[in-house]
């Protein structure tokens, strides 16, 4: 149970483009949603967390108008890379936990490996 | 604030000998606890956390953790690696102490190595 997929696992795309990448709870309703980015050798950087229904939380100094992330539903939230650069290129890893409480794990999708041209 | 520290950036260890993977936190009140595993370009897959009780805690893979309270310690530990273990380890924490929904904090990572 708990299993957390992502939706592409790699895109390629030109300079300028929109990127979405999807992510999705297969087997459990997810209250709250995260997105990650992860820079070669480096750790987890938290983006945004976000609640189905409103509106995300961005972490400080990432732009909230870049990266569009819409959480439809309880089984699907979306991260949108807009007039993606060179610089966006990076891993975004999602997670979702299944409540809101204090105690909850974050169950983490497989990622996917954004590179821009 | 909370902040967790991994202070080794790579562990190596012979293949059947035990291993441990350091991991010190820091938060105003009570910490919850984690560590995850990252394989090579693939998410981090969850292997065990700590809330209250035990301070030793089973996770998944044969792995294990101690809490401790006075070092303010969590590190991984397993009795004997397998070479299927070499990944990424990622230590987190979140304090307890504060209301509502807090981040977690994650570690920089300690690329752990079993050797053959």
């Amino acid at each position: 149970g708990a299993v957390v997929s992502q939706h592409p696992s790699r895109v390629i795309c030109k300079s300028g483009t929109s990127v979405k990448i999807e992510c999705r709870s297969l087997d459990f309703q997810a209250t709250t949603m995260f997105w990650y980015r992860q820079f070669p050798k480096q750790s987890l950087m938290l983006m945004a967390t976000s609640n189905e229904g409103s509106k995300a939380t961005y972490e400080q100094g990432v732009e909230k108008d870049k990266f569009l992330i819409n959480h439809a539903s309880l089984t699907l939230s979306t991260l949108t890379v807009t007039s993606a650069h060179p610089e966006d290129s990076s891993f975004y890893i999602c997670s979702a936990t299944l409540g809101q409480g204090r105690t909850d794990t974050q169950y983490f999708g497989p990622g996917t490996r954004l590179t821009v041209l | 604030a909370q902040s967790v520290a991994q202070p080794e950036d790579q562990v190596k260890v012979a293949e059947g000998n035990p291993l441990t993977v350091k991991c010190t936190y820091s938060v105003s009140g009570n910490p919850y606890l984690f560590w995850y595993v990252q394989y090579p370009n693939r998410g981090l897959q969850f292997l065990l956390k700590y809330i209250t009780g035990d301070n030793l805690v089973k996770g998944s893979y044969g792995f294990e953790a101690e809490f401790n309270k006075s070092q303010t310690s969590f590190h991984l530990k397993k009795p004997s690696a397998l070479v299927s273990d070499s990944a990424l380890y990622f230590c987190a924490v979140r304090d307890m102490s504060t209301g509502g929904y807090q981040k977690v904090t994650f570690g920089t990572g300690t690329k752990l190595q079993v050797i053959p």
